[in-house]
């Protein structure tokens, strides 16, 4: 598989445990944000997203928080399954005037059995 | 199916040849995208288009070309004036704008000895 992700931070979890991947974005003026999961060899999928105007919004295992107050964004896996294992990146809208997102380094998460 | 195609999945060339890396969706999106990844790192943007006939210069455009002369296809062409063409590249779309979620492709390897 594509070797991505081979010095990133790493997050390591026991099955079953919740997982907590942050991500500390760069402009206050941003309005939207998104969760992706990739795994090796492939392109990032989409997990969830938020809107500048709420502080959290939940999916299917998956919860995003954002504290604008400190320009920080989390998610959070509840009850991590060895699927889960991937590189996860968010990315933010930072509204300068350029119409495309910009990405995160990434946050590689690796699930013990 | 709807989605994004990207081809060939791995790409070899010799030092000094230009090569187009190819991407095709059927979302309907106005919207597409290119990104480098190398290990370690995340997503950088080279090239996007909000519209067909029209594209932007990413964060890392030096050294590659692209055009939108159909809103199904956004090629990618790496010139021989990129000094580091080996890596990831992928491709996305999404609707015009950029709070909307990006949806990727499966990537091409291109390594260029």
């Amino acid at each position: 598989g594509e070797s991505v992700g081979l010095h990133l931070p790493t997050l390591s979890v026991q099955e079953g445990d919740n997982s907590i991947i942050n991500c500390a974005y760069s402009n206050s003026a941003s309005d939207y944000f998104i969760w992706y999961k990739q795994e090796s060899g492939k392109g990032p999928q989409f997990i969830i997203d938020i809107r500048s105007n709420m502080d959290k919004r939940q999916g299917q295992r998956v919860t995003v928080l954002l504290n604008k107050t400190v320009k920080h964004l989390s998610l959070q896996i509840a009850a991590t399954q060895p699927g889960d294992s991937a590189v996860y990146f968010c990315a933010e809208n930072m509204d300068t005037g350029r119409r495309a997102l910009t990405f995160g380094s990434g946050t590689r998460l690796q699930v013990q059995p | 199916d709807g989605g994004i195609t990207q081809s060939p999945k791995y790409l070899f060339r010799k030092e000094g040849q230009n090569v187009t890396l190819s991407c095709e969706q059927n979302l309907n999106h106005d919207a597409m995208y290119w990104y480098r990844q190398d290990p370690g790192q995340g997503l950088r943007l080279i090239y996007y288009s909000q519209i067909v006939n029209d594209f932007q210069k990413g964060d890392i455009a030096e050294g590659y070309s692209v055009s939108r002369e159909k809103k199904e296809s956004f090629p990618l062409t790496v010139t021989s004036a990129q000094k580091n063409p080996t890596a990831f590249y992928l491709c996305a779309s999404s609707l015009r704008g950029p709070q909307y979620e990006q949806y990727f492709g499966p990537g091409t390897r291109l390594t260029v000895t």
